[in-house]
């Protein structure tokens, strides 16, 4: 299956400050997932963005498919941004299962 | 509201004993999942199911069972043979499977004691 490495694992940052994470990925992928997930567990879809670049409020994410990594970018960072961000690509070719990363943490402080 | 409801929150078990998590969606989507998360880490797949009357086994199915008799409606049990049953269980849904936006539950905790 696909491997998934996302960076930095953990990340604090000053509210208003800006960060990139990344998201390195081990083989071709048909669907790429972001997700944030709050302090009380909910899952919540920020993208759904297999190449090309989009953007959401303050935030935006870019896949590069041929060199298997995505970022996302968090702008002007507010204290509701803390909590961990999943990267999860899906494989190409039938069915494939999205597989998750293990996350990176962020923490913003006022 | 649309969207995808899970019950219990929260769920103790004796070891031992069998127990059934719940999850509806009515969103209309066909495929459902469920996964299982750990602390620290990502989420694991432990089934899915694409359409009505069918299911796939994940990564992780050893010691689980799921049905999928409804569109809406994908339970899973936790058996008493799954060795290490204590995380946090949460169910998503799709339009379709592994092309589209996945939509997340707000989860259950099993603590087995």
């Amino acid at each position: 299956g696909i491997q998934v490495e996302q960076s930095p694992p953990d990340l604090i940052l000053q509210e208003g400050a800006n960060s990139t994470l990344r998201c390195n990925f081990s083989d071709s992928v048909n669907n790429l997932q972001w997700f944030h997930q709050n302090p009380w567990g909910q899952l919540i879809n920020l993208f759904y963005i297999p190449s090309g670049t989009k953007q959401n409020g303050r935030l935006s994410a870019t896949t590069v498919a041929t060199e298997r990594y995505s970022l996302l970018y968090i702008s002007s960072s507010q204290t509701t941004d803390s909590g961990v961000y999943f990267c999860a690509p899906g494989g190409s070719g039938g069915y494939q299962k999205v597989t998750f990363g293990i996350g990176t943490k962020l923490q913003v402080i006022p | 509201d649309g969207g995808i409801t899970q019950s219990p929150k929260y769920l103790f078990r004796k070891e031992g004993q069998n127990v059934t998590l719940s999850c509806e969606q009515n969103l209309n989507h066909d495929a459902m999942y469920w996964y299982r998360q750990d602390p620290g880490q990502g989420l694991r797949l432990i089934y899915y199911s694409q359409i009505v009357n069918d299911f796939q086994k994940g990564d992780i199915a050893e010691g689980y069972s799921v049905s999928r008799e409804k569109k809406e409606s994908f339970p899973l049990t936790v058996t008493s043979a799954q060795k290490n049953p204590t995380a946090f269980y949460l169910c998503a849904s799709s339009i379709l499977a592994g092309t589209d936006t996945q939509y997340f539950g707000p989860g259950t905790r099993l603590t087995v004691l």
